[in-house]
C-alpha cells in the first residue's frame, strides 16, 4: 500500500496563477482532508470530505476549492494564488475508528 | 472558537529522562484526544490517542487525561534524541471527527 500520496512534491507559483494539488489514497477510506500548515501556526483545516460526494469548509477555506473526484481522490484547486496560501499543505484520511494518516505534503511558494 | 493550546518549547531534556509534554483545550465538549508526532520537514504521524480520564500506556509513551481541568499531557520515558520532534496535541469532539490541532511543542533530546 501506498497510503497517502500527493503531488507535486513542491512547487512554484507567481501571484495569480492557478493550480491544482492532487491526493490519492489506496486504504479505501470514507473521509479525507485538506490542511495548511505555517511556522508557528499547526494544521489548519481547510476542507474536508466525510463521503463520496460530500464536501465541507474548514477553518481557512478562503482562496480554495476541493473536488472528491471518487472515494480515493481528493483535489485542491488554487484559482488565483495569493504570497499569503505560502505554506505546506497536507492531505489526510481516516479509517474507520480514529486515525488520520497524512500524506507527505506539498510545499508551495507563492511569489 | 475551539482553541487547544501548547507551549511551543523547545522543550529539552537529557537521554534517559522524562519528557512531559502538556496540552490544554477549550472545548468542554471534546471527547477525543490525539497526539502526533512530526520530524523535521515530513508529515504527521499519530503516537497515542485516549479517550477517558485516566492513563493510557503504550511502551515508552503514556497519555493523561483530565476533563475536569481540559488537560491532556503526553509522558516519554526514557527519553532518546530520535525523540526529537515536534509533537502535536490534536482535540476532536462529537462523531464527525474534525479535529482542532495546537501549535505543537518542539522536543530536543540531547544526548
Amino acid at each position: 500500500n501506498a497510503g497517502v500520496t500527493q503531488t507535486p512534491k513542491f512547487q512554484v507559483l507567481k501571484t495569480g496563477q492557478s493550480m491544482t494539488l492532487q491526493c490519492a489514497q489506496d486504504m479505501n477510506h470514507n473521509s479525507m482532508y485538506w490542511y495548511r500548515q505555517d511556522p508557528g501556526m499547526g494544521l489548519r483545516l481547510i476542507y474536508y470530505s466525510a463521503s463520496e460526494g460530500t464536501t465541507d469548509k474548514g477553518e481557512v477555506p478562503n482562496g480554495y476549492n476541493v473536488s472528491r473526484l471518487n472515494k480515493r481522490e481528493f483535489s485542491l484547486r488554487l484559482e488565483s494564488a495569493a504570497p499569503s496560501q505560502t505554506s505546506v499543505y497536507f492531505c489526510a484520511s481516516r479509517d474507520r475508528i480514529y486515525e488520520q494518516y497524512f500524506g507527505p505534503g506539498t510545499r508551495l511558494t507563492v511569489t | 472558537q475551539k482553541e487547544v493550546e501548547q507551549n511551543s518549547g523547545p522543550l529539552s531534556v537529557p537521554e534517559g529522562a522524562i519528557a512531559s509534554l502538556n496540552c490544554t483545550y477549550s472545548d468542554q465538549g471534546s471527547q477525543s484526544f490525539f497526539w502526533y508526532r512530526q520530524y523535521s520537514g515530513k508529515s504527521p504521524e499519530l503516537i497515542m490517542f485516549i479517550y477517558s480520564n485516566g492513563d493510557k500506556e503504550d511502551g515508552r509513551f503514556t497519555a493523561q487525561l483530565n476533563k475536569a481541568s481540559q488537560y491532556v499531557s503526553l509522558l516519554i520515558r526514557d527519553s532518546q534524541p530520535s525523540d526529537s520532534a515536534t509533537y502535536l496535541c490534536a482535540v476532536s469532539s462529537g462523531g464527525s471527527y474534525i479535529p482542532t490541532f495546537g501549535r505543537g511543542t518542539s522536543l530536543i533530546v540531547h544526548p
